[in-house]
């Protein structure tokens, strides 16, 4: 299924820059889910969101419903960001599982 | 602490030698998921459970089979293991389908 995108596929800032990753799916949705991987392989979930945006700490998650788009912004991006950035979305059309985006690399170098 | 836990985190076996990952929650999840996740296809859903013995399909299953006796786990098992299936795995859970999955630590695969 390629029914989420993301881009861009790779990502590489210096420290403290604005950090902006894309997420953008083609069917209508129940949630759309950030997740991060860490070079380690450990996936932790950032964000479910459904309308809107979200923040936690440096992290801010929107999403608009019409375009079928979500953005992940980190601001003051430090080194400890550095890892795989992994949009989901669950919709009625997959029974509410989930389908992952390809991930975004990001590397932000000190 | 919640947490999801799978065991082995590492396995290297060969062709044909039936393995079982197990996976284990602690959070009274009903909705639980493997996953495997391979270079350039990205997180790919092997099985599913929306709750004790309620099992089914997701994007790949073939080769593998799950079961759910108990709400807390969710078994893998390769019955007949091939080199197609070296990859990395994932088990999560949730309270429901849809909602914040907590994802296990991976068990790195390899078959000979």
């Amino acid at each position: 299924k390629n029914e989420v995108e993301q881009s861009p596929q790779n990502l590489t800032a210096q420290e403290g820059e604005f950090i902006t990753i894309n997420c953008s799916y083609s069917v209508g949705i129940s949630a759309l889910h950030w997740l991060q991987q860490h070079p380690g392989g450990g996936i932790v979930s950032l964000f479910m969101l459904s309308s809107g945006k979200k923040k936690h700490g440096r992290l801010i998650a929107t999403i608009n419903i019409q375009e079928k788009h979500s953005s992940l912004h980190i601001t003051a991006s430090h080194p400890r960001d550095s890892a795989v950035y992994i949009c989901a979305v669950s919709a009625r059309n997959y029974g509410q599982n989930f389908v992952f985006g390809p991930g975004t690399r990001l590397s932000v170098l000190p | 602490e919640a947490q999801v836990t799978q065991n082995p985190r590492y396995l290297i076996t060969v062709t044909g030698k039936k393995l079982t990952v197990t996976c284990s929650q602690n959070m009274n999840h009903e909705y639980m998921s493997w996953y495997r996740q391979d270079p350039g296809l990205g997180l790919r859903q092997i099985y599913y459970s929306m709750n004790v013995e309620v099992t089914d399909k997701g994007d790949v299953p073939e080769g593998y089979k799950v079961s759910r006796k108990e709400k807390r786990n969710f078994p893998l098992i390769l019955e007949s293991p091939s080199p197609n299936q070296t990859s990395l795995y994932f088990c999560a859970s949730s309270f429901g389908v849809g909602e914040t999955q907590y994802f296990g630590p991976g068990t790195r695969l390899l078959v000979l």
